[in-house]
């Protein structure tokens, strides 16, 4: 089975603060995404890496950055946490299409708080 | 951009009964996937739909694909409490595949 784990469920961090969000899956994946999940606006990505050290943004990659120095790890930082960053944090995982498959696999999520 | 629309965005159904959510895609693409979310998890993949005319069945969800229609089905048949979740279905981009547009979700409440 393919595993994708997130570092915490749950983050309260202070507005300002500098928050790390790690995010390792273990099926030798190429494709590693970050999405935030709001209500009533869905799934919206944040970031994607197709390879190691390699980023793309996604719909809304302002106030994150994102850091793929392995390839089994993605990190999603906050520089300066905010709260409209209150959310939901989702990390995926996918092969290469090469491998026959698009997929994405979903890690459990991390709900993080800005107070 | 590519845009995906599902409704309905609630179903209040009760065990026993069938009923159907649909997904639709603005522009081309040939691939799409359905996904369970349950309140304050993650999503969980139920169905990967690769070609038209596409149809899978896990249990009492039934899947299908009509990329001409631009249309993805979801059939419950003869629902229990169980499948109380909210559904999201996703069209990967058809030239990029990492990019996926995602559904607002079908939260279906089944009553027992």
């Amino acid at each position: 089975d393919v595993k994708v784990t997130q570092s915490s469920r749950y983050l309260v961090k202070r507005t300002g603060e500098k928050v790390f969000l790690e995010c390792v899956q273990d099926m030798d994946h190429e494709n590693m995404f970050w999405y935030r999940q709001d209500p009533g606006l869905g799934l919206r990505l944040i970031y994607f890496s197709y390879d190691v050290k390699m980023k793309e943004k996604g719909d809304i990659p302002e106030g994150y950055s994102v850091s793929r120095e392995k390839k089994e790890r993605f990190s999603l930082i906050l520089e300066s946490a905010s709260t409209n960053q209150t959310s939901m944090y989702l990390c995926a995982s996918s092969p290469s299409p090469a491998a026959g498959s698009y997929e994405q696999y979903f890690g459990p999520g991390t709900r993080l708080t800005v107070t | 951009e590519l845009k995906v629309e599902q409704n309905p965005l609630f179903l209040s159904m009760q065990e026993g009964k069938n009923y159907t959510i649909y997904c639709n895609y603005s522009t081309t693409s040939d691939r799409l996937y359905w996904y369970r979310q349950d309140p304050g998890k993650s999503l969980e993949s139920l169905f990967v739909l690769l070609s038209n005319g596409a149809v899978k069945q896990e249990g009492r969800l039934m899947a299908s694909l009509d990329t001409k229609a631009r249309l993805s089905t979801l059939h419950i048949t003869a629902a229990v409490h169980d499948l109380s979740a909210t559904y999201f279905c996703a069209v990967d981009g058809r030239y990029n595949f990492n990019k996926f547009y995602f559904g607002s979700g079908t939260k279906l409440n089944v009553k027992p």
